[in-house]
């Protein structure tokens, strides 16, 4: 069993819809990471988070500590958010999800 | 400067052939990470090095030797790899592998595509 599973693990959606991708994990952590990957491409950490909520632009970024939950969403999702997005965990080592692959069509 | 740099930005050599790797950050940074990603799979860990030190080798082959010339670089010494080392090679680094949290974020470089032929 990983230690971080994400879901979906493959989403489309139509340009303009409301995107969310769930991460649970099982350790103790200090912080989680929401990061993303384009084709081909190297890693773009989007958020680091330890409680709450955090709100870039379209993205927002919640985590449940007692839940060891959290979420990542893309509020009117555009063709270039098309990326893998890993959530990943600060435990007693860096823990990676498997990842959710994210198709937006214009 | 808050960026990672690594190069060559792809990779294609013989199974006999010896090559490096190399990574780069100027941002202080005290921690540095490989990680081997293969096609739609998450980063695996290879080696952390912490101060220049090597501190975790997550048993790797020894085809591959790390090396820390200094706190700002890191490299990835390449020999008699095989086929199925082919993978996007990534670096990290982040601020200090003693702090916990938020304050010890990795930041990542865009990698080396690797092809062993």
């Amino acid at each position: 069993k990983n230690e971080v599973e994400q879901s979906p693990q493959n989403l489309t959606a139509q340009e303009g819809e409301f995107i969310t991708i769930n991460c649970s994990y099982s350790v103790g952590i200090s912080a989680l990471h929401w990061l993303q990957q384009h084709p081909g491409g190297g890693i773009v950490s989007l958020f680091m988070l330890s409680s709450g909520k955090k709100k870039h632009g379209r993205l927002i970024a919640t985590i449940n500590i007692q839940e060891k939950h959290s979420s990542l969403h893309i509020t009117a999702s555009h063709p270039r958010d098309s990326a893998v997005y890993i959530c990943a965990v600060n435990g007693n080592q860096f823990y990676f999800g498997t990842g959710t692959s994210l198709t937006v069509i214009p | 400067d808050t960026e990672v740099t690594q190069t060559p930005k792809h990779l294609v050599m013989g199974m006999t052939n010896k090559k490096s790797l190399k990574c780069e950050q100027h941002m202080g940074h005290r921690a540095m990470y490989w990680y081997k990603q293969k096609a739609k799979k998450p980063p695996e860990l290879m080696f952390v090095y912490s101060y220049e030190k090597l501190s975790i080798n997550e048993s790797v082959p020894s085809r591959f030797s790390p090396e820390c010339p200094n706190s700002s670089l890191l490299n990835l010494h390449l020999h008699a790899l095989q086929p199925e080392d082919s993978a996007l090679y990534l670096c990290a680094s982040s601020q200090d592998p003693g702090l916990a949290g938020v304050r010890n974020e990795q930041f990542f470089g865009p990698g080396t595509r690797l092809t062993v032929l």
